[in-house]
């Protein structure tokens, strides 16, 4: 168990519509990190957070958007939704602000598997 | 930013024999290499990793290695077990464009299928 929770892990849902998925970091890490894994892309970083801040972007659609709370808990928002964002979706978190490092490793959760239909 | 080239896409071997996945990376300041692996179901799981200034790293039957001149590294498997079989990423430290930190740019993935 890596310690990073993420929910749901499932979600189906139609075209068009907006959904949010919820990540918590592991105990004591304050860098969050979203992830789309598709067949054809593999691993595509979205965005980083770190300490309620964001911290870089990635390939994040501006349909997509993320915030992260005072606890440190993340959330992934996606809306007007297309058949193509059906994908999975993780969040991963590390300790420090610099990224990922040899003292400071990126932790994936289980993912969210959205299906959009 | 960062290319990542993992090969191969597929590695079929025997139980007992040796595996070896190898990336190719583009950035010549990557300084972390980390490998991550993903059984159906799961998100990757870090199973090792290696930093810039050594050439090798061994845990158990698994090991790293890297060579910075010619920019590529290694996941080598020994004595192969039925529950190795899943999906290994290999990953290297790029810097963010406007610079401060780093992120991980991924491989594409090999599926690793051990066979009885």
């Amino acid at each position: 168990d890596s310690g990073v929770t993420q929910t749901p892990k499932h979600l189906i849902t139609a075209t068009g519509q907006r959904v949010t998925l919820r990540c918590s970091p592991r105990s004591g890490d304050l860098s969050v990190y979203w992830y789309q894994q598709s067949l054809d892309q593999g691993l595509q970083f979205l965005i980083q957070y770190y300490n309620g801040e964001e911290r870089a972007k990635g390939n994040i659609l501006e349909r997509f958007s993320a915030q992260q709370f005072p606890d440190l808990h993340s959330e992934l928002n996606l809306s007007s939704l297309e058949l193509g964002d059906s994908a999975l979706y993780f969040c991963a978190s590390s300790r420090t602000l610099q990224g990922p490092s040899y003292n400071s490793p990126l932790h994936f959760g289980n993912g969210t598997r959205l299906t959009v239909t | 930013g960062e290319n990542v080239e993992q090969h191969p896409s597929t590695l079929s071997v025997q139980e007992g024999d040796s595996a070896v996945i190898k990336c190719t990376y583009s950035d010549s300041a990557s300084n972390y290499f980390p490998w991550y692996k993903q059984e159906l179901g799961k998100g990757p799981q870090l199973i090792i990793d290696i930093r810039s200034n050594v050439g090798e790293k061994k845990d158990q039957r698994i090991a790293v290695t890297l060579n910075k001149t010619a920019k590529h590294f290694s996941l080598h498997i020994t004595e192969t077990q039925p529950e190795d079989s899943a999906v290994y990423f290999c990953a290297a430290t790029f810097m963010y464009s406007g610079g401060g930190a780093d992120g991980l740019t991924f491989g594409k993935g090999t599926h690793l299928i051990i066979q009885p």
